[in-house]
């Protein structure tokens, strides 16, 4: 089955704890992104990555890190949360190829509270 | 950079009847614009998209229309049913160029029976 996975799905931790979510998607996409929910403000872009080894930050870049060392994986790192990260988190991966739909697939979500 | 606005934030419309939401965007350049639905406690699915080489599109209840010189599209949703009470989100995107797209805030759809 076509399908991006997030682990964990909820998750509290306390200011300062590094944390790792997992993204990982089964459809050869090139395109993978992490995104941030927030009552009233929508979608919020984090970091998105075109291909291995390139990444490019978002709207809402700081506090976070990732990785893409490998084409299915693209891990969200909080070096050292803080409460304003508290949000729902999405990741995402589509195609970037201009003969197909650009549509993005979205994966569970996590729930993320950080005291 | 790109920003885009979406009007209204809820709209209550009676199931049968239409529901338009708006966008507005800002770079002209942007020539790619989807819509996804998050249904309560779900992930964001698309149920439809422009390409700014056409004006309008259609898929069965769904319509998107394009006014690249007034730089805002719709979304029309004819005939509500219940199942279509969700968040609706629109986008923009110079896809080809920056691969990022710019989400508006939400509309919060509610079909009263």
């Amino acid at each position: 089955e076509a399908q991006v996975t997030q682990n964990p799905r909820y998750l509290i931790t306390v200011t300062g704890k590094k944390l790792t979510v997992t993204c990982s998607q089964n459809m050869n996409h090139e395109y993978m992104s992490w995104y941030r929910q927030d009552p009233g403000l929508g979608l919020r872009q984090i970091y998105y990555s075109m291909n291995v080894e390139v990444t490019d930050k978002g709207d809402v870049p700081e506090g976070y890190k990732v990785s893409r060392k490998e084409k299915r994986n693209f891990p969200l790192i909080l070096e050292s949360p803080s409460p304003n990260q508290t949000s729902l988190y999405f990741c995402a991966s589509g195609t970037a190829d201009s003969r197909s739909s650009y549509e993005q697939y979205f994966g569970p979500g996590t729930r993320l509270t950080v005291t | 950079g790109e920003n885009v606005e979406q009007h209204p934030s809820t709209l209550s419309v009676q199931e049968g009847d239409s529901a338009v939401i708006k966008c507005t965007y800002s770079d002209s350049a942007s020539n790619y614009f989807p819509w996804y639905k998050q249904e309560l406690g779900k992930r964001p699915q698309l149920i439809i998209d422009i390409r700014s080489n056409v004006g309008e599109k259609k898929d069965q209840r769904i319509a998107v229309t394009l006014n690249k010189t007034a730089k805002h599209f719709s979304l029309h949703i004819t005939e509500t049913q219940p199942e279509d009470s969700a968040v609706y989100f629109c986008a923009a995107s110079r896809w080809d160029s920056n691969y990022q797209l710019i989400w508006g805030a939400g509309t919060k759809l509610i079909i009263k029976p």
